[in-house]
């Protein structure tokens, strides 16, 4: 079965800091990963997704993540937050097992102070 | 315009009663999911219907079930409520149900058992 791992669940930031958040799968094959933002009081949204080619992907807002298949991570950056950004992050894989299931992991809590 | 929209969106209720939630996308997709976030924030998927039909069913006690009456419906209902059933239920959509799809989620709806 396969499995994310959020380590950072709480994670706090002053404005202009720089942001790395992990994500790490097990799956051995293929895999399809997102990352999902939950604003305060809004729906999860897609930030951004990797299925195919380069492995440095960009989102929206000035996110990216880099796939690193060897470390089995999706790691979310962003160079210099802002208070914005504060909301829930939440990295997922869909590995094609059949009827594919979407495995969240637990997310990541971001404040960020102004 | 709502794309993913679901009702109620807080749901207070006693032990034993059997409860429903309604979820509609307007998106025009083919797939929709549900899932259960614990306390802990895990989003774990409960069911998933392509085309009215269902295609992922976890580990989920009979008690919950789900009803499409067409694709752009998903409703879940939930007999004999317990406990630890409180949590938030987030109904979502994707165009094809493929695993590169992007998942639209609803707003939620925190369901608490006394």
């Amino acid at each position: 079965a396969q499995s994310v791992s959020q380590h950072n669940h709480h994670v706090i930031l002053s404005e202009a800091a720089s942001l790395e958040l992990g994500c790490n799968y097990s799956y051995g094959g293929t895999v399809n990963l997102f990352w999902y933002v939950q604003y305060p009081g809004q729906h999860l949204q897609l930030l951004l997704k990797y299925f195919s080619g380069d492995p440095l992907v960009k989102g929206i807002k000035g996110f990216e993540a880099e796939f690193i298949k060897s470390k089995f991570s999706f790691n979310l950056r962003k160079p210099s937050v802002q208070w914005s950004d504060t909301a829930e992050y939440f990295c997922a894989v869909n590995a094609p097992l059949g009827s594919y299931i979407p495995t969240f992991g637990r997310g990541t809590s971001l404040i960020v102070h102004p | 315009d709502t794309a993913v929209s679901q009702t109620p969106k807080y749901l207070v209720t006693q032990m034993g009663n059997d409860k429903s939630i309604k979820c509609e996308q307007n998106l025009g997709h083919d797939t929709m999911y549900w899932y259960k976030q614990d306390s802990k924030k895990f989003l774990k998927i409960m069911f998933s219907y392509n085309n009215k039909e269902l295609i992922i069913n976890e580990t989920v006690p009979n008690r919950f079930s789900p009803k499409s009456p067409d694709k752009a419906h998903l409703n879940l209902h939930i007999n004999s409520l317990e406990l630890g059933d409180s949590a938030v239920y987030f109904c979502a959509s994707s165009p094809q149900g493929l695993n590169t799809d992007t998942q639209y989620f609803g707003p939620g709806t925190r369901l608490t058992v006394l």
